[in-house]
């Protein structure tokens, strides 16, 4: 069973980066046909997807997003982070990794629990 | 983009039958086959229940099902269980390596 657990501060400050990690046990980042991703959820708004890491090492970011996420797998820890720079309050929200598996990672399988992240001074 | 469109709520009591719509547009739910619904309970990670718009994942009762119909897509759920109390939310695969997710139908099991 692959089980994904995310961590990192839950208070970042306007303006600075954002850095979270997800670390995957019961199964392996590289292997074929997973598209790691990064989900968030702003409180009392829809799911909105931030972008996946395919097991290639290709990443495929949201478009309104592009300028400020990056996405890395760490195939040594069984890892994979999301930073996003330049966070205002509009990044508030509960993050959650995930895998997309399918055709090109259009569904996604396992998920985190999320973690809460709060921007502010 | 905008998210996709969901009812806030849905109920129905034990035994009787829900459905849950989605809707999108042409560039999203109405052009691809890649639909995908996820059930949260509280505090929960989400868990898919029905994936490519009518598949069902191992495990998953077959009293869940999906479809489609132009630019909406619809969870059904057969037989309601207390169990099956929760939030539903869909996905639609959007193009160019994007996907939208709904607001979410919180679900009642009266």
């Amino acid at each position: 069973q692959v089980q994904l657990q995310e961590s990192g501060p839950g208070l970042v400050k306007p303006s600075e980066t954002l850095s979270l990690t997800c670390t995957v046990s019961g199964g392996s980042v590289s292997s074929g046909g997973s598209y790691w991703s990064w989900i968030r959820q702003p409180p009392g708004k829809a799911l909105e997807w931030m972008g996946y890491m395919s097991y290639t090492g290709s990443t495929y970011y949201n478009p309104s997003l592009k300028s400020r996420v990056t996405m890395s797998l760490d195939t040594s820890k069984n890892q994979l982070s999301l930073k996003l720079s330049s966070v205002t309050a509009a990044d508030t929200a509960v993050y959650y990794c995930a895998r997309g598996i399918g055709y090109f990672g259009d569904f996604f399988d396992y998920w985190g629990q999320g973690t809460l992240v709060t921007v502010s001074s | 983009q905008s998210a996709l469109t969901q009812p806030p709520s849905a109920s129905g009591s034990p035994g009787q039958s829900v459905t849950i719509s989605c809707t999108g547009t042409s560039s999203d739910v109405g052009g691809y086959n890649y639909v995908s619904w996820y059930q949260q309970h509280p505090g929960k990670a989400p868990k898919v229940m029905i994936y490519e718009v009518t598949k069902r994942p191992s495990g998953v009762p077959d009293r869940f099902s999906g479809s489609k119909s132009g630019n909406t897509a619809s969870l059904t759920v057969s037989g309601l269980q207390t169990e099956d109390e929760a939030d539903y939310f869909c996905s639609s695969y959007a193009g160019t390596s994007n996907f939208l997710f709904g607001g979410g139908t919180k679900l009642t099991v009266l």
